[in-house]
């Protein structure tokens, strides 16, 4: 049984560029949660989807935006990328709400 | 709005020394409360949970303790591992929308 899978691994975009990060979500699981890791820091919520609408969202910009698939894998888009963008991302797939959720290997990105 | 402390590191400890990492939280609900393992280059694993006052986690020999008197999840090991070295994060789910909150990471670091 496959966990939940990310990709790509890396990433390097420049500043003002628009970034895709993949998700797929843990076999049986049909909500995925975004996460965004700053060096040093814990993760921070960014916002969560199920059955593809987003549910609840933390305090990112509209930059920040997602989408959910029919087979509940998921993309988070970031636009106009800047500098401070540059982080772990990290999916988290669950049973729908009040189950506990699996975090992918995470996607690094860098922004220069 | 709710949030999570955790101590800062780096913990620093010999092979089969006792372990203590110390988190306290602030919640308006009643939330469950969660450690998280982060090894070198990987995502989050779950390591152990609590869901109500009272209630004790425990998992591969870490143990920690729900303590709404305190608001504390404090988690402890009593021998540790050379392979126990990672960052731990302290978390806790908000009740109603079910998102992660996140301490700011301790780093374990065990020496032989």
């Amino acid at each position: 049984d496959a966990g939940v899978t990310q990709s790509p691994t890396h990433l390097i975009k420049t500043r003002g560029q628009q970034v895709t990060l993949r998700c797929s979500p843990k076999s049986g699981h049909d909500t995925v949660s975004w996460y965004q890791q700053a060096l040093g820091q814990g993760p921070q919520f960014i916002f969560q989807y199920y059955e593809e609408e987003e549910r609840q969202r933390g305090n990112f910009p509209d930059r920040f935006s997602g989408h959910q698939f029919p087979n509940y894998s998921s993309e988070l888009n970031v636009n106009a990328l800047l500098l401070g963008d540059s982080a772990l991302y990290l999916c988290a797939s669950s049973r729908d709400r009040g189950y506990e959720q699996y975090f992918g290997p995470g996607t690094r990105l860098t922004v220069t | 709005g709710d949030s999570v402390t955790q101590m800062e590191g780096p913990v620093t400890l010999s092979e089969e020394a006792f372990l203590t990492i110390n988190c306290t939280y602030t919640a308006t609900g009643y939330p469950s409360l969660f450690w998280y393992v982060q090894y070198p280059g990987e995502g989050l694993q779950l390591l152990l949970k609590a869901t109500k006052a009272d209630d004790k986690g425990s998992n591969k020999g870490f143990e920690a303790t729900y303590r709404k008197e305190t608001t504390s999840f404090h988690l402890e090991k009593g021998s540790v591992q050379v392979s126990d070295s990672a960052v731990y994060f302290c978390a806790l789910s908000d009740q109603v929308t079910d998102k992660l909150i996140f301490g700011t990471g301790t780093r374990l670091q065990v020496f032989p």
